[in-house]
């Protein structure tokens, strides 16, 4: 079965540090991408980083970046710099098929302090 | 260009009556995917739509739950006979072309069921 493993689920980081979030997923699909959402109060999907599993390069987003290991099938994301506003919810995604569903983890509860 | 639209945002629902859930996709685009995101969880796919057609409902209830996505309106999830497990938040995402590198998620709606 495909799954998505996320093993943190509370994190806490000081503001203007660096915080890395854990992600672990199972996948049979050979080309495929993977997704870190944030989900702040709101509720409101957010769509923060992706990678291309066949790309080495590790995907960065302004002070987000991700650590892929393929090999490993870890995908974890890093915050630098942190914000307030970084407080959310963090889900790692990767596909669920060939269809575009995808499968999230139970995800990670980001806490920012000042 | 608007986003997915979902309404309503809350839905109340006493036991054993019906809710309709409303999702209008972003404008182009005509994949349709449905998740339920139940307290403390990550999301979990239910249905995949194009328009006119159910192309995979591997993750919807086999009872109670059904999803269309007419040639012209919104895509609808029905589910008859509430019950209080069904209390969660639906979200739904849309995307250009099956299997594309994003789907777009609306705001979700919170239904609970009393």
């Amino acid at each position: 079965a495909q799954t998505v493993t996320q093993s943190q689920p509370e994190m806490s980081v000081q503001e203007a540090e660096t915080v890395t979030l854990s992600c672990t997923y199972d996948t049979s699909e050979s080309d495929y991408y993977l997704f870190w959402y944030k989900q702040p109060p709101s509720r409101q999907m957010i769509l923060v980083i992706r990678q291309e599993a066949y790309k080495q390069q590790n995907a960065t987003e302004n002070r987000f970046s991700v650590n892929f290991q393929k090999a490993a099938k870890s995908f974890s994301l890093k915050i630098s710099d942190s914000q307030l506003g970084d407080a959310a919810m963090y889900f790692c995604a990767s596909p669920g098929g060939s269809q575009g569903n995808l499968i999230f983890g139970k995800g990670t509860k980001l806490s920012v302090k000042p | 260009n608007a986003g997915v639209m979902q309404n309503p945002r809350h839905l109340v629902r006493r036991r054993g009556q019906e809710a309709r859930l409303r999702c209008s996709p972003m404008k182009g685009h005509s994949h349709v995917y449905w998740y339920r995101q139940l307290p403390e969880e990550g999301l979990k796919f239910m249905v995949y739509l194009q328009k006119e057609n159910i192309i995979d409902e591997s993750g919807m209830p086999k009872e109670r739950f059904s999803a269309e996505f007419p040639k012209e309106g919104p895509s609808i999830l029905r589910i008859q006979q509430v019950v209080r497990g069904d209390s969660a938040a639906y979200f739904c995402a849309s995307s250009p072309l099956p299997g594309d590198t994003e789907a777009f998620f609306g705001q979700g709606t919170r239904l609970t069921v009393v």
